[in-house]
């Protein structure tokens, strides 16, 4: 079945840096990925998704990137801001069963 | 738009005990979606309902079930507690089918299992 691998666990950074977080997926069919942010006590909301047919897509300070080829894709967010500290979950789709599956999670805390 | 309503946020069963958990999805939401949150396991989908029929099913053991009502709001039962249910349970609605749509989530129920 689909495998969702999520790097880092941890990511600690400044005000005003950038943070990457990177996933990497096994199901090639896989045409579906969303990031969800999860702040403490509440559940997890959505802040950006992409569709196999593109290859990157951005919202503002936040973008994902897709490379189908090496099967990962990548939450890309600069001038990061306090509020931004949060556990954010990657997930992708297991087509055969057509269940999502969610990463296990990376805790970013960024720094004032 | 109110968002997707669980009820209650925190719960304490004794092993063996029964439970069921309440979901009021967004309106006009037809699927809704729930899923076991551990430190451990982290996020796993458990079932889906749509227009009252489960859509889909995680792998879990038949303790744990499910319904959705006409008016789309949904409950999950799990029965037989064991220490190792104890997770927050996270219930989501979207207007698509849960796999390839937007989720949205409400806050959980934080379930202790003693």
């Amino acid at each position: 079945g689909e495998n969702v691998e999520q790097h880092p666990s941890t990511l600690s950074v400044q005000e005003g840096d950038s943070a990457v977080i990177k996933c990497t997926y096994s199901d090639s069919a896989s045409n579906y990925f969303p990031w969800y942010k999860q702040e403490l006590g509440k559940g997890p909301q959505l802040i950006i998704d992409i569709r196999s047919n593109v290859g990157e897509k951005k919202d503002q300070r936040i973008a994902v990137t897709l490379n189908k080829t090496a099967k990962h894709f990548s939450l890309h967010i600069t001038e990061t801001q306090p509020e931004d500290s949060a556990v954010y979950f990657c997930a992708a789709v297991q087509i055969g069963s057509e269940k999502l599956v969610f990463g296990k999670g990376t805790k970013l805390t960024v720094n004032p | 738009k109110a968002g997707v309503t669980q009820t209650p946020r925190y719960l304490i069963k004794t092993r063996g005990q029964q439970v069921t958990l309440s979901c009021s999805p967004i309106s006009g939401h037809r699927s809704v979606s729930w899923y076991q949150q551990t430190p451990g396991q982290g996020l796993q989908f458990l079932f889906e309902y749509f227009s009252e029929t489960q859509r889909n099913k995680g792998n879990f053991p038949g303790r744990f079930s499910g319904r959705q009502f006409s008016n789309s709001r949904s409950e999950m039962n799990v029965s037989t507690l064991e220490l190792g249910d104890s997770a927050l349970y996270l219930c989501a609605s979207s207007t698509g089918q849960a796999y390839n749509s937007p989720l949205h989530f409400g806050n959980g129920t934080r379930l202790t299992v003693t």
